[in-house]
């Protein structure tokens, strides 16, 4: 079953824009992932943020988590084409240890 | 390393014949996981191992589907006998405990039963 949930499912945008996906989810977590999928290829791990975290950075990635509103983004800034991918946010199930993988955000920046 | 790699990455098969998936996992992984994606259903986790100990099967959909890991560098997925609706992509997952780097994806096995 799915854990988390992302919004939009599809998002399409220019080069040097801004893009965000957001995630919700359902239990406690104990932290949170976000991975990359390129076309025919398996999902790469992005980042990952704790729950007693609010904010972390990488590159041009920043991701929040609000662990009241169990909602958490991701935002890719100045896009390039590059970033085409869908992108999923996961938590671990209830034993703590396998990843509970939402039905992604698919990601189309045109040049 | 060379990564999660996985064969093969396409399979044509008919209805009721048996298909075997395999996957080396990355070296000193400690976790390997079968994740099962399609469009309608996303990635589900099938089964997962520690040690090479299956320790969570519940996500396997039928009997027709068993997964082993004789030793630390080598899993199987084996589907018999395969079904249409089995047509996905398998994907095969590894990680470590301490520390974690998160999950490393193979590239997947496209299977399509006819």
């Amino acid at each position: 079953s799915q854990q988390g949930e992302e919004d939009p499912q599809a998002l399409s945008i220019q080069e040097g824009e801004n893009a965000t996906m957001n995630c919700s989810y359902k239990t406690s977590i104990n932290n949170l992932q976000w991975y990359r999928q390129n076309s025919g290829r398996g999902l790469v791990h992005l980042i990952l943020i704790r729950s007693n975290e609010r904010e972390k950075h990488s590159g041009r990635l920043r991701v929040t988590l609000d662990t009241s509103k169990k909602s958490s983004s991701l935002l890719i800034t100045a896009s390039r084409a590059a970033d085409t991918a869908s992108y999923f946010c996961a938590t671990l199930d209830q034993a703590g240890t396998a990843l509970i993988f939402g039905k992604g955000t698919t990601l189309s920046v045109s040049s | 390393d060379a990564g999660v790699i996985q064969s093969p990455r396409h399979e044509v098969t008919e209805m009721g014949q048996e298909v075997t998936l395999r996957c080396k996992p990355i070296s000193g992984h400690d976790y390997l996981f079968w994740y099962r994606q399609t469009m309608m259903r996303g990635l589900e986790l099938l089964i997962y191992f520690n040690n090479n100990v299956p320790i969570d099967d519940s996500g396997m959909p039928e009997d027709r589907f068993s997964a082993k890991m004789p030793n630390a560098s080598f899993s199987t997925l084996k589907i018999q006998p395969s079904e249409p609706r089995d047509s996905a992509v398998y994907f095969c997952a590894s990680s470590s405990r301490r520390p974690y780097y998160g999950y490393t994806f193979g590239s997947g096995t496209r299977l399509t039963v006819v």
